[in-house]
């Protein structure tokens, strides 16, 4: 069985500009949870998306979003890029919604650098 | 609040068993789980323990939960070099609209051959 699925891998943008990731959970998995991970902040909630609807929130400001696609594969979106949005960010799924099943299997991040 | 506290580092010689602590904030949380990031991939869930389980034990590992402290610990019998990674443990944290994991600030083991 296919593992979590993120692309890019690694990424280098510049402030102001945009960048969308994409993540494909592991066949069967219809919810997907987008993490943020810096040295600073740790490992913070972005948002969970359960058969194309967000079912949760993290606290970020507005230019983070995301969707699901029908076949579960997800995309967060970062717009007007700013320095402190270089993070690992990391696309968990599960076959489960919310969160307390405890089974959420990662992918291996995407890493945004922003000059 | 939201603040699942771990220190940061922890030395231990290959052969000897680790002690991972963390402490939590939510007292609802009804599963505690233990993660392992190893450099440059992703997390990997090692176990987890129901909130009205004392201790579970899984191979070289047993966690300790203490709901009356908000502790959990991670035993690692007979650590190995391979055991080197960040090992972070998270809680489940239900608030208004957002169901989520609150993960800790992570624990560096660094296994000494």
């Amino acid at each position: 069985k296919a593992g979590v699925t993120q692309t890019p891998r690694y990424l280098i943008k510049t402030r102001g500009q945009q960048v969308t990731l994409s993540c494909s959970p592991i066949s069967g998995h219809r919810s997907v949870s987008w993490y943020q991970q810096t040295p600073g902040q740790g490992l913070q909630f972005l948002f969970e998306y359960f058969s194309e609807t967000q079912r949760n929130k993290g606290n970020f400001p507005g230019r983070f979003s995301g969707r699901q696609f029908s076949n579960s594969r997800s995309e967060m979106n970062v717009s007007t890029l700013e320095l402190g949005d270089s993070a690992l960010y990391l696309c968990a799924s599960s076959s489960l919604a919310g969160a307390n099943t405890g089974e959420l299997f990662f992918g291996e991040g995407s890493r945004l650098t922003v000059l | 609040g939201e603040d699942v506290e771990q220190s940061l580092f922890l030395s231990v010689r290959e052969g000897d068993s680790s002690v991972i602590n963390c402490t939590y904030t939510d007292s609802s949380s009804t599963y505690l789980y233990w993660y392992k990031q190893e450099p440059g991939a992703g997390l990997q869930l090692l176990t987890y323990i129901f909130s009205n389980m004392d201790m579970k034990q899984d191979q070289r590992l047993t966690v300790l939960l203490n709901k009356k402290d908000k502790h959990l610990s991670l035993r690692i019998a007979d650590t190995q070099t391979g055991d080197s990674a960040i090992y972070f443990c998270a809680e489940t944290y239900y608030g208004g609209a957002t169901n989520k994991l609150i993960f800790g600030t992570g624990t560096l083991l660094a296994v000494q051959p």
